[in-house]
């Protein structure tokens, strides 16, 4: 049983405030992690695919790094908007799987307050 | 941008009858996938597409669930004979290849009574 890890599962900050969250997964038999946002009511939303080790990503004021001899990463959101309240979920895809089955995390959910 | 769509959005059905869920994916995309999330549990998987035939299932898709591409567009999955432990979330998600994101439906909400 693969074992995605995230942490915290929820978090409160204030408009402007950075923050970031983790993502452990198993480091073995590693081909890819997935980054999604996840806001209510509508669909998971890719930010990242990640598949290097030492990989880092960017998108706006999103992004997020990768160590996959430890088996984490890390999403950073700067100067978060209440805009970026969702759901954070990372998902792992192991080698050998034949498409890409994603094995998600719990997620965290992220409230940024006016 | 193109979307997957997924109907019904909502589907309540009795203990025992039979559910289709269906999903349009992404014109060019080839990989289809089911998901689900049963309340308060994590996104789980279920099956996966290629080719025409599954690729990889769960252990959760026993033989009351199948799946098919039956038009060429559509992509369904079948639940013969609900439980009401299947009461959740389905999600479908589709990509071109395999280090291409996925994307996502915005869900059929399942609930067995």
């Amino acid at each position: 049983i693969l074992n995605v890890e995230q942490s915290p599962q929820s978090l409160h900050v204030q408009e402007g405030d950075s923050t970031n969250f983790t993502c452990s997964f198993p480091s073995s038999n590693f081909y890819a992690l997935h980054w999604y946002r996840w806001e209510t009511a509508k669909s998971p939303e890719a930010l990242f695919v990640m598949t290097l080790n030492g990989d880092e990503k960017k998108k706006g004021r999103i992004s997020a790094t990768l160590n996959t001899k430890e088996g984490y990463s890390y999403l950073y959101i700067k100067g978060s908007q209440p805009e970026d309240s969702a759901t954070y979920l990372c998902a792992f895809i192991k080698v050998g799987t034949s498409g890409s089955r994603l094995t998600f995390g719990e997620g965290t959910q992220l409230t940024v307050n006016p | 941008e193109p979307e997957v769509t997924q109907t019904p959005s909502h589907q309540v059905t009795q203990m025992g009858q039979e559910v289709i869920l269906r999903c349009v994916p992404i014109s060019n995309h080839l990989y289809f996938y089911w998901y689900r999330q049963i309340l308060g549990q994590k996104v789980e998987f279920l099956v996966s597409f290629y080719n025409n035939e599954i690729s990889e299932k769960s252990e959760i898709f026993d033989d009351q669930f199948s799946v098919e591409r039956p038009d060429g567009s559509n992509f369904t999955l079948k639940i013969r004979s609900t439980k009401l432990e299947d009461s959740a979330m389905y999600f479908c998600a589709t990509h071109r290849g395999r280090n291409q994101p996925q994307h996502f439906g915005d869900g059929t909400r399942l609930s067995i009574l």
